[in-house]
């Protein structure tokens, strides 16, 4: 059973800092790698998409890394922003049409 | 990417009642995916519901309590019967878009109250 593990699980910084979220996946065997967006209360909002073939992925200040073979990804956000703070989902796919399997997040701050 | 939306947003309900949750999408999609997120947890799956067929149910999620239908590519429901508070949770729908990357999105979630 895939076991996906994130690390912090909470972190606060002060704003203008670069930081980095921690992903690890148990079975390499793996079809794509999300990274997920959650406000308090709200739905899901996907950030970054990682085919198995990929080494990484950027979109604006966020960077996503993939290790397949290890089992680890690495969510990059530079320059953070208050507006940043929000619970950060990591979530891996074992096939086109399955449904993901989530680790349990990091709840960012990021304090002006 | 695809659209999706549920109703309701959010209820309040009485222990025993039942109610039902919409995902509208606004492209024809093959897998939808049912959640629950239950307070300060990550996301669990309780069922995938594919057009045309029965929905496939995750270990400890049951028809009986969830049952779900769906009747064509652009549409489905999730019920919640015989509710508990145990059932206090946000309740998000998913699909995987077409596009050759097989992202998924998620709608914004049901948040369930059972009093």
């Amino acid at each position: 059973k895939q076991e996906v593990t994130q690390i912090p699980a909470a972190l606060s910084v002060p704003e203008g800092e670069n930081l980095v979220l921690n992903c690890s996946f148990t079975d390499s065997a793996i079809y794509n790698l999300q990274w997920f967006r959650q406000d308090p209360g709200k739905g899901l909002t996907s950030l970054l998409l990682i085919q198995s073939s990929q080494r990484e992925q950027t979109s604006g200040r966020l960077n996503a890394s993939l290790d397949k073979s290890s089992g680890r990804s690495t969510l990059y956000i530079a320059a953070s922003q208050p507006g940043d703070s929000a619970t950060y989902l990591c979530a891996v796919s074992p096939n086109s049409g399955y449904a993901l399997n989530f680790g349990k997040g990091t709840s960012l701050l990021v304090t002006p | 990417s695809a659209v999706i939306s549920q109703k309701p947003s959010r209820d309040i309900c009485q222990r025993g009642t039942s109610l039902t949750i919409q995902c509208q999408v606004d492209s024809q999609v093959t897998m939808m995916f049912w959640y629950r997120q239950q307070p300060g947890q990550s996301l669990t799956l309780i069922a995938t519901a594919n057009q045309g067929s029965e929905a496939t149910y995750e270990s400890g999620f049951v028809i009986d309590k969830f049952p779900i239908s769906r009747p064509n590519l652009t549409f489905s429901t999730l019920t919640v019967s015989n509710m508990s508070p145990e059932d206090s949770s946000i309740y998000l729908c998913s699909v995987e878009d077409l596009d050759g990357y097989n992202e998924q999105f998620f709608g914004p979630g049901t948040r369930l109250t059972v009093l």
